[in-house]
């Protein structure tokens, strides 16, 4: 196992900016999640991917949207970016069959807008 | 609107002492839920998750779920400065259109003074 791991580290963008963050999920990982932790907040549900279909998705507006390649390593793509989309955001993955047993976090992009 | 509701803190204990981390949950569908350890500036670590009535202990940690009271509850025995960070609790909504989803308290944050 090598892990979740994510790209970039830190980014900084400017308002109406467009970005997107990566995540490598660990071997035989076929579900990921992606989550925004606001500074002082708890991780927000974005959405979930399984076998390359978005399965789930939380209160995020359609300008964040995503991607799972057969590899099970996915994106996170957010357009027209927001002062308020500054975040600290996680990947998370799991076998589908063991979700119940908790999710794999990545070590997150640190996203700031100016 | 699923909810997860956290003790904010902080929570301030001396090394050696019991540190007692409080969560309530507004889903009663929700089996399993799941304790993070957060430290600043990282994404979170799973420590404990349970699904059963009861107590399950990991070594110095201990977790209690009460479903009829919706109540979940991490200790953590002989705490240590390395304790200190964020505790973040999470419930798993495993049915319907949010299945897979976690959903996170705000995280109560845990410092143990030498």
């Amino acid at each position: 196992e090598t892990g979740v791991t994510q790209s970039p580290t830190h980014l900084i963008k400017t308002r109406g900016q467009q970005v997107t963050l990566r995540c490598s999920s660990q071997s035989g990982h076929n579900t990921v999640s992606w989550y925004q932790q606001a500074l002082g907040q708890g991780p927000q549900f974005i959405f979930q991917y399984y076998r390359e279909e978005e399965n789930g998705r939380g209160n995020f507006p359609p300008r964040f949207s995503g991607l799972q390649f057969p590899n099970y390593s996915s994106e996170l793509n957010v357009n027209a970016l927001e002062l308020d989309d500054s975040a600290l955001y996680l990947c998370a993955s799991s076998p589908l069959d063991r979700v119940v047993y908790g999710y794999t976090f990545g070590s997150g992009t640190r996203l700031t807008v100016v | 609107q699923k909810e997860v509701e956290q003790n904010s803190g902080p929570l301030s204990v001396p090394e050696g002492a019991i540190a007692s981390l409080n969560c309530t949950y507004s889903d009663r569908g929700s089996q399993s839920f799941f304790w993070y350890r957060q430290y600043s500036g990282k994404s979170p670590e799973l420590i404990m998750f349970i699904y059963s009535n009861g107590d399950k202990e990991d070594g110095r940690f201990t977790a209690q779920l009460n479903k009829a009271s919706q109540y979940v509850s991490l200790l953590i025995r002989d705490s240590q400065p390395s304790d200190s960070a964020t505790y973040l609790c999470a419930a798993l909504a495993d049915r319907g259109s949010t299945l897979g989803r976690l959903y996170f308290g705000r995280g109560t944050q845990l410092t143990v003074w030498p």
